[in-house]
């Protein structure tokens, strides 16, 4: 069946240092990706989104690159700042309607000043 | 501006209560939703709703249970029937399947068990 997999956190990082969140995915025909993001005691908001193949989603620094030969969808950032200190959620509609998605279990971000 | 308002922010309950958690919308969706969140976990769905009077169960949906009668509104009631409702609790909308278009998310409840 469907199935999204994302990297345990927490993921700890120096301010400016390099981002990568990885996401892969298990799925049947060709959905769309998502991210989410969620800072602490709030919802989740949308990061960004990718609708085929090769398509790069991208918002406020964040990219990710729709991989259909790898099925991965890795979020990342070239210079993190404390402020994106939250959880991420990589997201993958079901193939019923779309009204049913599957969240990754969500990876934890650190950034230090 | 538009958005997805939860209330309470907190709420506690005792053993045997049921408690209503409010979800209303002002983005002029059709589709509403109800997730739960665990700690360490990814969200999972409880109902969703495509259209005024009409919902569907999601994947743990026992124990629980919702109404849609006005397109702006979609409660949510936490029966006696659940045994482990400690939880955050995410109600989210979307203009047509969120899952392929992305969903708006309230702030949440976070429900405890006293």
């Amino acid at each position: 069946g469907d199935s999204v997999t994302q990297m345990e956190g927490p993921v700890t990082l120096s301010e400016e240092a390099f981002l990568t969140i990885n996401c892969t995915y298990t799925a049947t025909g060709y959905p769309s990706l998502f991210w989410y993001v969620q800072y602490p005691g709030e919802g989740l908001q949308l990061l960004l989104k990718a609708t085929k193949a090769d398509d790069k989603g991208s918002n406020k620094g964040f990219e990710a690159t729709y991989r259909k030969e790898t099925t991965s969808f890795h979020l990342e950032k070239g210079s993190v700042q404390v402020s994106d200190s939250a959880v991420y959620f990589c997201a993958l509609p079901m193939n019923t309607g779309g009204f049913k998605t599957i969240f990754g279990a969500g990876t934890r971000l650190f950034v230090k000043a | 501006d538009g958005g997805i308002t939860q209330s309470p922010k907190y709420l506690f309950r005792k053993e045997g209560q049921n408690v209503t958690l409010s979800c209303e919308q002002n983005l002029n969706h059709d589709a509403m939703y109800w997730y739960r969140q665990d700690p360490g976990q990814g969200l999972r769905l409880i109902y969703y709703s495509q259209i005024v009077n009409d919902f569907q169960k999601g994947d743990i949906a026992e124990g629980y249970s919702v109404s849609r009668e006005k397109k702006e509104s979609f409660p949510l009631t936490v029966t006696s029937a659940q045994k482990n409702p400690t939880a955050f609790y995410l109600c989210a909308s979307s203009a047509g399947a969120g899952g392929n278009y992305g969903y708006t998310f309230g702030s949440g409840t976070r429900l405890t068990v006293v």
